[in-house]
């Protein structure tokens, strides 16, 4: 295993289309994260699973946008209607199921809505 | 909420020289961590430290939890140093906290 992948590495969408973007973590990882990234700012968290069960979500991630984890493995994040505020890198992470260690970091998904 | 501040926001450095990088938070926090995202956005994992001194090479850290700060030592920086850095605190729920960041241009 050689860490967290994330598909695709670029998305360029029209405004109004829906995308889906995947995160496979570091398989003996049972958490996982979702965070988004603007130019010039830090991540800010979007939603965590603990396995298959998706136990917060920030109220950044509007009624647009969806994120599962079937069987507790890999996940996805899904927007529908993007606006070109959607714009963004979203990174996934993953960490140890004990909470301490820290995150592994995913490439991320850069998302530019035109 | 928790507030995480870094400084200073930008630096330029001559390849060759150190500098200190300091994270301030502002409640109690679980844990720290300290991130460098090169210039292709790639978030790499430097240093899980939520007290005490670490070293890894050229790179050290140092968190006083007591006090609420963190510093990130870089020693004989090279120009691939340049990125950003980001100091991230987890207080115990289930979301890591950001700083905005420093961004660090290393010249050769």
């Amino acid at each position: 295993d050689t860490g967290v992948s994330q598909d695709p590495r670029h998305k360029i969408t029209k405004r109004g289309q829906n995308v889906t973007f995947r995160c496979d973590p570091i398989s003996e990882h049972n958490r996982l994260y979702w965070y988004r990234q603007t130019l010039g700012q830090g991540p800010e968290f979007l939603t965590y699973f603990q396995n298959e069960a998706q136990l917060e979500k920030s109220r950044l991630l509007s009624d647009r946008f969806s994120a599962e984890r079937p069987k507790g493995s890999f996940s996805t994040l899904e927007i529908q209607r993007t606006e070109q505020g959607d714009s963004a890198m979203y990174l996934c992470a993953s960490s140890p199921g004990t909470g301490v260690g820290g995150y592994t970091f995913g490439s991320g998904t850069r998302l530019t809505v035109v | 909420g928790i507030q995480v501040e870094q400084s200073p926001p930008d630096l330029i450095l001559q390849e060759g020289a150190n500098s200190t990088l300091r994270c301030n938070f502002s409640d109690s926090v679980n844990n720290l961590q300290w991130f460098h995202q090169n210039p292709w956005g790639q978030l790499i994992n430097l240093f899980y430290i939520p007290s005490g001194t670490k070293q890894n090479g050229r790179l050290s850290a140092t968190t006083v939890a007591t006090e609420r700060y963190s510093l990130l030592y870089i020693s004989s920086s090279q120009t691939t140093d340049s990125g950003v850095y980001f100091c991230a605190v987890y207080t115990g729920g289930f979301k890591t906290i950001f700083g905005a960041g420093t961004r660090l241009f290393v010249k050769a």
